[in-house]
C-alpha cells in the first residue's frame, strides 16, 4: 500500500538553476496538491491540480513556479531560475475526490537548499 | 483569509501528564484535520472532525470539533515519549474550497 511518495527527498540548487520536484500521488488518488513549509512557519497551500488540469494555483507564486499533472507521470512542481528565499520543503498530498470533508494524505516531502 | 490559531507553540511535559492544544479561528470550517509531523518526514494525518460538537477517540487522544465549527482541540491522556512530535491542525474552509489552511503548529516533547 504505497503512499505518496516524492523524489528526491533533498535537493541542493545554485541560485539561477532550475529545480523539479516530483509527486505519484496513492493510488486511485486523482487529486494532488502541493504546499510549502518554511522554518517556523506552517503548510503554506500552493496549487491543487486533477490529471491535466490546474484548479487552484491561487498559493502560487506569479513568477517562476509552475505545475503540472500530466495523463501519465507524476505531477511536477517546477521552479526556474531559483533564489535563497525558495530554500523549504515541498510537500505533495493527494486525495481520492473532490469536495467537502476531502483527506489528504501527505509525501514526505522534498528539501530544497539554494546555495 | 482564514487563520487558524494554534496554542501553545511549544509544550514540554513529564511522561503521564495530560495536555491539551488548542486550534482557534473566526472562520467557520467545514472540517477540520489534525496531523502529527515528526522531524524530516511529511504530516500524518490523525483523525478528521466535520460535525459540530463531534468528539473523536483514538486512542490516549481525544479530539473535538466547536460547536460552530470554528475551533478544536486536541487532548492527550498519560502522554508518552513516543508522543513527541509536531502536532499540527488544518481546516477545509467553508464554500468549497479544496485547500487545506494550517495552523503553525505545537510541538509537543514529552520527557521520560
Amino acid at each position: 500500500n504505497a503512499g505518496v511518495m516524492q523524489n528526491p527527498r533533498h535537493l541542493v540548487r545554485r541560485r539561477g538553476q532550475e529545480a523539479r520536484l516530483r509527486c505519484s500521488p496513492m493510488k486511485g488518488h486523482s487529486h494532488v496538491y502541493w504546499y510549502r513549509q518554511l522554518p517556523e512557519e506552517g503548510l503554506k497551500f500552493m496549487v491543487y491540480l486533477q490529471k491535466e488540469n490546474i484548479i487552484d494555483e491561487s498559493g502560487m507564486p506569479k513568477e517562476r513556479f509552475s505545475a503540472e499533472f500530466p495523463k501519465e507521470g507524476p505531477s511536477i512542481l517546477r521552479i526556474q531560475q531559483v533564489v535563497r528565499g525558495d530554500s523549504a520543503a515541498y510537500f505533495c498530498a493527494s486525495s481520492p475526490r473532490t469536495g467537502k470533508n476531502t483527506e489528504a494524505f501527505f509525501g514526505q516531502g522534498t528539501r530544497l537548499t539554494v546555495v | 483569509t482564514q487563520l487558524l490559531e494554534q496554542s501553545p507553540q511549544f509544550l514540554s511535559i513529564q511522561e503521564g501528564e495530560n495536555l491539551t492544544v488548542y486550534c482557534n479561528s473566526s472562520s467557520v470550517f467545514s472540517s477540520l484535520q489534525w496531523y502529527r509531523q515528526e522531524p524530516g518526514e511529511g504530516p500524518v494525518l490523525l483523525v478528521t472532525v466535520v460535525t459540530g460538537g463531534e468528539v473523536k477517540k483514538l486512542k490516549r487522544l481525544t479530539f473535538q470539533f466547536g460547536d460552530a465549527r470554528k475551533d478544536s482541540s486536541l487532548h492527550i491522556t498519560a502522554a508518552q515519549p513516543g508522543d513527541t512530535g509536531l502536532y499540527l491542525c488544518a481546516g477545509q474552509p467553508q464554500g468549497g474550497s479544496e485547500k487545506l489552511v494550517f495552523g503553525k503548529g505545537t510541538k509537543l516533547t514529552v520527557n521520560p
